[in-house]
């Protein structure tokens, strides 16, 4: 099976600027999650959507981070404006059922100067 | 909440010595386990999970992870240790039931020849 597609993989912007990233998760993978993962520390999620509908964005930043999953399949992640400190890896996964282990994307890696 | 930790920030071994990455938790009901490995500029990968049942896990690689219930723990285990074995790991907990995991922040192993 094709595993969770993301995109770009690398982006450097400026401190105020705006940037996206795009999943694509499992086919048939109802649940889809970001998380933000930081030099030397582990994912740390952003949000959970079941379907299209947002089950846990209690960690999201949401005065400058927003995501949506329109029609339950593909993703995207938002961020402005970006600040120093949002310089991570943003990670896609995505699993069939809470027993099952996570399939990840390779990530995209966010430096913001 | 659900919480991780791990202890030991690096590891080292021989190769061809057993390895142990030690991973303890805490949750308020019964927990998913899980442990993933990050080779560098990859995305996380399954290894093994404890959902029920047996105590002793196996997992891809060669890798067993053992289920402790009264010392909350999870470590992983090989009985020998590869040089391509080298790379990051991580435990994960979740709640069952719960849709999100929480991540430890990792340890290093490296597999000295």
């Amino acid at each position: 099976e094709a595993g969770v597609a993301q995109s770009p993989r690398y982006k450097i912007i400026e401190k105020r600027q705006s940037v996206a990233f795009w999943c694509n998760p499992i086919s048939g993978h109802a649940t889809l999650y970001w998380y933000q993962q930081i030099l030397g520390q582990g994912p740390k999620l952003l949000i959970q959507f079941q379907n299209n509908g947002v089950v846990d964005d209690s960690q999201l930043p949401k005065d400058r981070f927003s995501a949506e999953r329109l029609k339950g399949v593909d993703s995207t992640l938002k961020i402005q404006p970006a600040k120093l400190e949002d310089s991570a890896v943003y990670l896609c996964a995505s699993s069939l059922d809470p027993a099952t282990g996570y399939t990840f994307g390779s990530g995209t890696r966010l430096t913001v100067v | 909440a659900q919480s991780v930790a791990q202890p030991e920030d690096q590891v080292n071994v021989a190769e061809g010595n057993p390895l142990t990455v030690k991973c303890t938790y805490s949750v308020s009901g019964n927990p998913y386990l899980f442990w993933y490995v990050q080779y560098p500029n990859r995305g996380l990968q399954f290894l093994l999970k404890y959902i029920t049942g047996d105590n002793l896990v196996k997992g891809s690689y060669g890798f067993e992870a053992e289920f402790n219930k009264s010392q909350t723990s999870f470590h992983l285990k090989k009985p020998s240790a590869l040089v391509s074995d080298s790379a990051l790991y991580f435990c994960a907990v979740r709640e069952t039931n719960a849709g999100k995991s929480t991540f430890g922040d990792g340890t290093t192993l490296t597999v000295k020849p």
